[in-house]
């Protein structure tokens, strides 16, 4: 059973800060890494994807992929009101894409 | 491009009774998942398809829930008899299959509620 697993949180940060989003998973085959962000009543949007080891960054967000240690990881730097949703972690090793549950981020302004 | 098509978005049946929940996938998209999403389980895949064809339905949770896909722009999940337990939000997304980046691209949703 591939597993991939997030803190569920809510995780709280005052405007500003740095979220640090954390996310673990079970297949060592899987090679592709995904972070979306689903706002309350939404539907998940993609907002990065990752699938070297090291660092990869796109504006306020840097995905972090340690595959050694099955370790993925989304920063999101000045933090903001408006990045208050949940974010999942999803990772590819087959064809469907396997789905943390989310985590729960509250920017506090 | 218009994105994936969910309809209808709000459904609110009374148990017992049969609900169709429809999809039009991207265009050029050979991929198409359909999910279903509550608090307790999170974000669950029922099955996908493939150029039209059921590849896996291990994630569909009884008899009573059967999708299908007649052809490229257009699939089905329907659910006969519903149950108040099948409540949930059922996600349609749909993809290209390009190697390592296979995006899948959500639909709005449609929010099932069963009486």
């Amino acid at each position: 059973q591939k597993e991939v697993e997030q803190n569920s949180g809510p995780l709280s940060v005052p405007e500003g800060a740095i979220a640090s989003l954390n996310c673990t998973y079970s297949d060592r085959g899987s090679q592709s890494f995904f972070w979306y962000r689903q706002y309350s009543g939404k539907s998940p949007e993609l907002i990065m994807s990752i699938y070297s080891n090291g660092d990869k960054e796109d504006g306020r967000f840097t995905a972090q992929l340690n595959k050694a240690s099955q370790y993925v990881s989304l920063l999101i730097r000045d933090s903001q009101p408006s990045d208050s949703a949940t974010y999942l972690c999803a990772v590819k090793g087959g064809t469907p894409l396997v789905f943390g549950k989310g985590t729960r981020l509250s920017v506090i302004a | 491009d218009a994105g994936v098509i969910q309809s209808p978005r709000h459904e609110v049946t009374e148990m017992g009774q049969e609900v169709t929940l429809r999809c039009k996938p991207i265009s050029g998209h050979d991929y198409l998942f359909w999910y279903r999403q509550t608090m307790m389980r999170g974000l669950e895949l029922l099955i996908y398809f493939n150029n039209n064809v059921p590849i896996d339905d291990s994630g569909m949770p009884e008899d009573r829930f059967s999708a299908k896909m007649p052809n490229a722009s257009f699939s089905t999940l329907k659910i006969q008899p519903s149950e108040p337990r099948d409540s949930a939000v059922y996600f349609c997304a749909s993809s290209a299959q390009t190697g390592l980046l296979n995006i899948q691209y959500f639909g709005a949703g449609t929010r099932l509620s069963v009486l």
